[in-house]
Order: structure tokens, then C-alpha cells, then sequence
């Protein structure tokens, strides 16, 4: 199975910065990444799929990058309802994998 | 709207089984693969199942190939998960998925959630 390695696993920040989250595949996976993001007691959400393609819906300040093995979600300005734990997701071949989530709490 | 919600979860002891369904509604179930998810207790997600729209293909992680089964109804918008021989490790949120097109592998909406608790 293909293992994503995702940074850090937690983040504080104010509202307003911008921050960085990365995932490392352990093989090429081309653009077959999506991001996701998970509030306490709640569904995951889509936010991004094939590395950099914004989910209906979703606000312009997320943002990914990456293709092969790194990735990154960029948030370019935090808001109070962003705070939440972040995970990426390789879909390339099964079975699918998940990081480990980044949880992005509130400085 | 599209919505999914779960059911069938609760409390089964070690080895015992369960069933876990997902109603589907507000889009065209039958074009579409569906998942089961599961996230333990303060974990991260890990994915379980998925099946395509027309049940020709299904795939399982390794860790539950062989005691669970998923399959579909769709002329009741339905999926379930067949869950035997569950061990505490299957202590989860389980958590039905819909790809966002077609064996597309990832996923745009997803049920709340039914608890799945495996204990003596």
C-alpha cells in the first residue's frame, strides 16, 4: 500500500496567517491527491481533489499544489471556521490511504 | 439535497456481527460507486470498502478482507456493510461516502456517521 506522510500533525495559528500542510507519498501518484477537512463530531469535507482542483463551494483562500510524490494545502488566510484537523487522501490505486491528519488549532 | 445517513451501529461483542446500512437520497444513486469509511475513537480515517455503481467491482482493505462484505440495493438507494467476526479493532465511526463521479476514488459527500463499538 502506498503510505502518505503528512506535516506537521499540529499547527497553531492566528486568524489571518497563512499556513502550510505537506504530504510525501512513498511512490508517484501523480495528481491523485484530494484534501480533506474534519470539525470535532463531524463528516470529512471535501476541499480539493487531483492535487489543485478547488471542490464546488469551497472558499478561494485553500489552495493545493504538488504532483508525484508532494503535496501542499495552503490556506492563505486563516478564518475562525477554519480551524480543524486536515487530511489528505492518495487515490491513485487501492487501497486508498490516508495521512494522518494535521490538526490546526488556534494560537 | 444530497444526503446519506447510516444506521445499524452499536454495541456487538468480540466475534459477533453487524450490519450497517446507508440510505441514499437527492442524487442518482445507481450512477454512482459508494464507500464505507470507519475512523476509530480520536484516529485518523482509514477506508474500508467501496463498491461501483453497478456492483461489478468491489474492493477491501486488508484488514477487513474476508469478514466483511458490502453491497448494494439500487432500486433502494441503498447500501450496507456486512460486518462478522468483529474484533475490537473494528471499534469505529463508520461512515458511508460517495465518489464523486464514478469510480472516481475520492469522495464529496459523506452520512454522519454510525458508532460501532466491539467489546466484551
Amino acid at each position: 500500500a502506498i503510505r502518505i506522510t503528512q506535516s506537521p500533525s499540529s499547527l497553531s495559528a492566528s486568524t489571518g496567517d497563512r499556513v502550510t500542510i505537506t504530504c510525501r507519498a512513498s511512490q508517484g501518484i501523480s495528481s491523485y491527491l484530494a484534501w480533506y477537512q474534519q470539525k470535532p463530531g463531524k463528516a470529512p469535507k471535501l476541499l480539493i481533489y487531483a492535487a489543485s482542483t478547488l471542490q464546488s463551494g469551497v472558499p478561494s483562500r485553500f489552495s493545493g499544489s504538488g504532483s508525484g510524490t508532494d503535496f501542499t494545502l495552503t490556506i492563505s488566510c486563516l478564518q475562525s471556521e477554519d480551524f480543524a484537523t486536515y487530511y489528505c487522501q492518495q487515490y491513485y490505486s487501492y487501497p486508498q490511504t490516508f495521512g494522518q491528519g494535521t490538526k490546526l488549532e488556534i494560537k | 439535497e444530497v444526503q446519506l445517513v447510516e444506521s445499524g451501529g452499536g454495541l456487538v461483542k468480540p466475534g459477533g456481527s453487524l450490519r450497517l446500512s446507508c440510505a441514499a437520497s437527492g442524487f442518482t444513486f445507481s450512477s454512482y460507486s459508494m464507500n464505507w469509511v470507519r475512523q476509530a475513537p480520536g484516529k485518523g480515517l482509514e477506508w474500508v470498502s467501496s463498491i461501483s455503481s453497478s456492483s461489478s467491482y468491489i474492493y477491501y482493505a486488508d484488514s477487513v478482507k474476508g469478514r466483511f462484505t458490502i453491497s448494494r440495493d439500487n432500486a433502494k438507494n441503498s447500501l450496507y456493510l456486512q460486518m462478522n467476526s468483529l474484533r475490537a479493532e473494528d471499534t469505529a465511526v463508520y461512515y458511508c461516502a460517495r465518489d464523486h463521479h464514478d469510480q472516481s476514488y475520492y469522495f464529496d459527500y459523506w452520512g454522519q456517521g454510525t458508532l460501532v463499538t466491539v467489546s466484551s
